[in-house]
């Protein structure tokens, strides 16, 4: 596996499930971010890891919780999710913190039913 | 206010057409401008980051920043079917190393290119 690595792709859940989707980066990078994309808006930052320290959460509800156990790997629990958090997740990772360069995965496109 | 707007489009351009993507943003502590592409099914990457206002070129692609204007476009020249994509916008106050990642996304414009 090269760059970043999401899974599962696609995923259905009803409102009372529990769930986590899991990212992956094989560039050793330092730096890796959760991002929400909806239809017709914006890139939304919700969170960001630094050497698996959080040094952002932009305001996200806590039924999004996110875990970082290695520089590596970076998880999104998911838990009594609401039909509006439906939307396609993105990873990324960039080199040093808040580096403009930043390499996405390919997304977990969410449906919340 | 929205701090960058892009129009979503969508645009549709003949195959060999030269195309041009807009943004402008509101906010002139943003210092960095990248422009990332998004195909279908897939997450976005980095195409083009520019820092001085003027141009600054790639092949077929040109990136353009007007910091007085708060204005910034893409060119495609001789654009193609594989240029068929989501074209997203990106600002920053600032090169990285802070503490976070602060990039501010414009909506993206998608655009096709048919044979």
């Amino acid at each position: 596996e090269t760059g970043v690595t999401q899974t599962p792709r696609h995923l259905v859940m009803g409102m009372t499930n529990k769930k986590s989707l899991k990212c992956e980066q094989h560039l050793g990078h330092n730096a890796m971010y959760w991002y929400k994309q909806s239809a017709k808006k914006p890139l939304e930052l919700m969170f960001v890891y630094s050497l698996e320290e959080r040094v952002e959460n932009n305001s996200v509800p806590s039924r999004f919780s996110p875990e970082c156990p290695n520089s590596s790997h970076l998880f999104l629990h998911l838990h009594t999710l609401q039909p509006e958090d439906s939307a396609l997740y993105l990873c990324a990772s960039s080199q040093r913190t808040g580096d403009n360069e930043q390499f996405f995965g390919p997304g977990t496109r969410l449906t919340v039913l | 206010q929205k701090e960058v707007e892009q129009d979503p489009g969508p645009l549709s351009v003949p195959e060999g057409a030269i195309v041009s993507l807009n943004c402008t943003y509101s906010n002139s502590a943003f210092q960095y401008f990248m422009w990332y592409r998004q195909y279908s099914r897939k997450g976005p990457e980095l195409l083009m980051y520019t820092y001085s206002s003027g141009n600054k070129e790639d092949g077929r692609f040109t990136a353009q920043v007007d910091k007085s204007s708060k204005y910034i476009s893409l060119f495609i020249r001789d654009s193609q079917p594989s240029d068929s994509a989501t074209y997203l916008c990106a600002i920053a106050p600032n090169a990285g190393g802070t503490s976070y990642g602060k990039l501010t996304f414009g909506q993206g414009t998608i655009l096709t290119v048919h044979p």
